[in-house]
C-alpha cells in the first residue's frame, strides 16, 4: 500500500519558471509533511515543512500549499534556477519521526 | 560536528556474503533511522530505533538486523546478502519524537553480485 502518491516522476522547467510537484496521502494519522531534497550523490536534506492545520507556508521562493480535506499537498518553486535541479521527496510523518517517502520527482530546470 | 556520517561509501559483496553498514551520530539524536533507496522506489524505512536498546522494524525490514547499544551508533546488518539487497542505504537521526528535521548521512551504496 503506497501511502504517499506523488506526481510527476520527472519534470523539466525552463530558467524562470514555476515548478509544481504534486502529492497525496492515504493515512490520516500523518502530523507532519516534510519535503526533502536530493542532489545526486548526497543525501536527502530538508527543504521545507507545514503541519495539517496550515493551508500554506513560504520559504523564500518554495511555497508548500496543504489541502486536508482533500488529502493533498504540493510544492512550488518560483522562478526556477538551474541550482533547484535535484530530486524532490514529500513525505507524512506518523510520531516516533517516521517518515513515510513519496517515489520522488526528478527536476531538471534547463537554463 | 561531523553530523551522520556512513561506512563504506561503495561495497561490492557476493551473495551469501554478510556485511554491517555503519551508521554515525554526533548530534546526541535519540532517534535513528535507516532507509533504503532504489530508482523509481522513493526511501523506504528498513529499521529504527527511538534510543538506545530499542530498535523496531520499518517497512522492509527482512534481511535485515539492528542493534543500538550507544545514542551515537546504529548498524544495520545485512546476514546474508541476496541480488535483491543491491541500493542505495541512508542512515537518518533526529533529536525526538516530535522534530521537524531528519539529518541524513552521506549514504553507502551496496551492490551485491
Amino acid at each position: 500500500q503506497q501511502q504517499v502518491k506523488q506526481s510527476p516522476q520527472s519534470l523539466i522547467v525552463q530558467k524562470g519558471g514555476i515548478s509544481i510537484i504534486n502529492c497525496a496521502y492515504e493515512n490520516t494519522a500523518f502530523d507532519y509533511f516534510p519535503w526533502y531534497q536530493q542532489f545526486p550523490g548526497k543525501g536527502p536534506a530538508l527543504l521545507i515543512a507545514i503541519r495539517p492545520d496550515v493551508s500554506e507556508k513560504k520559504e523564500g521562493r518554495f511555497t508548500i500549499s496543504f489541502n486536508k480535506s482533500a488529502k493533498q499537498f504540493s510544492l512550488h518553486i518560483m522562478d526556477s534556477q538551474p541550482g533547484d535541479s535535484a530530486t524532490y521527496f514529500c513525505a507524512g510523518r506518523r510520531g516516533y519521526s517516521t517518515l513515510t517517502f513519496g517515489k520522488g520527482t526528478m527536476l531538471l530546470v534547463s537554463p | 560536528n561531523a553530523g551522520v556520517t556512513q561506512t563504506p561509501k561503495f561495497q561490492v559483496l557476493k551473495t551469501g556474503q554478510s556485511m554491517t553498514l555503519q551508521c554515525a551520530q554526533d548530534m546526541n539524536h535519540e532517534y535513528m533511522s535507516w532507509y533504503r533507496q532504489d530508482p523509481g522506489m522513493g526511501l523506504r524505512l528498513i529499521h529504527y530505533s527511538v534510543g538506545a536498546g530499542i530498535t523496531d522494524q520499518g517497512e522492509v525490514p527482512n534481511g535485515y538486523n539492528v542493534s543500538r547499544s550507544t545514542t551515537e551508533d546504529f548498524p544495520l546488518r545485512l546476514l546474508s546478502a541476496a541480488p535483491s539487497q543491491t541500493s542505495v542505504y541512508f542512515c537518518a537521526s533526529s533529536s525526538g519524537a516530535l522534530a521537524e528535521t531528519q539529518y541524513f548521512g552521506p549514504g553507502t551504496r551496496l551492490l551485491v553480485l
